[in-house]
Parts: C-alpha cells; sequence; structure tokens
C-alpha cells in the first residue's frame, strides 16, 4: 500500500523568502505523486504532479518539487513567498488501483 | 483540466434524515470516481471508490449503509448520507479519474452541516 507523510504540520516564512514543504512517500510501485493546496473554505487545486517523467517538475505559481528516488522524498519548494500563497498544502501519492491517498497536511503561514 | 461539479455546495439538514450530494464530470468520462471526507483542520480521508456500473469499495470503518454511494453512468456519481447524525457533519469531497488514468480531478466540496 502507498502512503505519503508530511513532515512539517506547520511552516512559518517571510513574505519573499524561501517555501519548503517535505514529503515523504512509501510505495511498493512506481508511484505518481502530487501536490495540492486548499485555502480556507475551498476545494482543491492541483500545484504539480509526477508521474515516472521528469524527476524535476514544475507547477502552477512559482511551485515546483523533485522527485528522489533514492531519498523516497518529493518535497516541495518556492523561491519567494508571497502572501497569497498563505493555504494549507497536501502531498498525494496515487498507486496502482489510482487511488490517492493524502498526507496530513502541511499549513503554510506567511508573514509580512 | 478537466471539471468536476459537487452539489450541492452547503447543506443543512435534520438529524435522521438523509442527504444526497452529486458528482458530475463534465466534459470526460470518469470511469473510476472517489468520495473523500474531510474534518476540520484535518486531511481528506479516502471513503470509498466506486467504479461505472459496479458496486463501491469502502475503506476500513467506513459503514457502507449509511454512506450509500452510486455510480449509474460514466458522469455521476453520488453519495447518499442516511440516517444523517450531527457527527457525519464534515466537508465531503469527491474525484474522478480521467483517461488518462494518472490524475484525478477534484469537486469543489460540499459542507454538510447535520442540526
Amino acid at each position: 500500500a502507498q502512503s505519503v507523510t508530511q513532515l512539517d504540520s506547520h511552516v512559518s516564512v517571510s513574505e519573499g523568502t524561501p517555501v519548503l514543504l517535505r514529503c515523504n512517500y512509501s510505495s511498493s510501485y512506481s508511484p505518481s505523486l502530487f501536490w495540492y493546496v486548499q485555502h480556507p473554505n475551498k476545494g482543491l487545486q492541483l500545484l504539480l504532479k509526477y508521474t515516472s517523467a521528469a524527476t524535476l517538475v514544475k507547477g502552477i505559481n512559482g511551485f515546483e518539487a523533485e522527485f528522489k528516488k533514492s531519498e523516497t522524498s518529493f518535497h516541495l519548494t518556492k523561491p519567494s513567498a508571497h502572501m497569497s500563497d498563505a493555504a494549507e498544502y497536501f502531498c498525494v501519492v496515487s498507486g496502482v488501483g489510482n487511488d490517492m491517498r493524502f498526507g496530513a497536511g502541511t499549513r503554510l503561514t506567511v508573514k509580512p | 483540466g478537466a471539471v468536476v461539479s459537487q452539489h450541492p455546495s452547503r447543506v443543512i439538514c435534520k438529524s435522521g434524515t438523509s442527504v444526497k450530494i452529486e458528482c458530475r464530470s463534465l466534459d470526460f468520462q470518469a470511469t473510476t470516481m472517489f468520495w473523500y471526507r474531510q474534518f476540520p483542520k484535518q486531511s481528506l480521508m479516502l471513503m470509498a471508490t466506486s467504479n461505472e456500473g459496479s458496486k463501491a469499495t469502502y475503506e476500513q470503518g467506513v459503514e457502507k449503509d449509511k454512506f450509500l454511494i452510486n455510480h449509474a453512468s460514466l458522469t455521476l456519481s453520488t453519495l447518499t448520507v442516511t440516517s444523517a447524525h450531527p457527527e457525519d457533519s464534515s466537508f465531503y469531497i469527491c474525484s474522478g479519474l480521467g483517461g488518462s488514468g494518472t490524475e484525478a480531478f477534484f469537486g469543489q466540496g460540499t459542507r454538510l452541516t447535520v442540526v
């Protein structure tokens, strides 16, 4: 069975500084990995996805993530945080059955 | 990307009544749909997986007689919360698996409040 672990429940950064949200995965098969963002009382928005193509994946709003098989990691980064980035972020793994398993989430706070 | 429409976005019902939530794939055929539940400040928990024309597969701990899932067509799946109780109050989200089979598209969610 596949699963993901988001290593930080809460990350706080200052506006203009880099963002790092950490995610480790566990999967018996070659996984597909995703990062979603959820703003308060809103639905989910896909930021980016990895599906066995390039290991460095670029997403929307300046986010990117690197798939590292040796470390079983898929960390999300952004060079410079904006106030509008404050939200809940979910790392998600999809396995053979295509069912998507969510991490516990990381709440990103951006300070002015 | 493909669009999944979920309706209603919010519903308030009395304890003991049933509520139906619809999930429609508008521009693709979703052979598989997933239903999730999200408690406040928590992650999404997969409740069940439904394939068109067959019975849904429920995750451990999810009562299949309480959360009835119907996936009668390639564009519509419904979740009915039967005999709702206040503890069923939650945010319910559906997703449909598109033709590529690698990405699911999410509805906007339904906030259910049972009073």
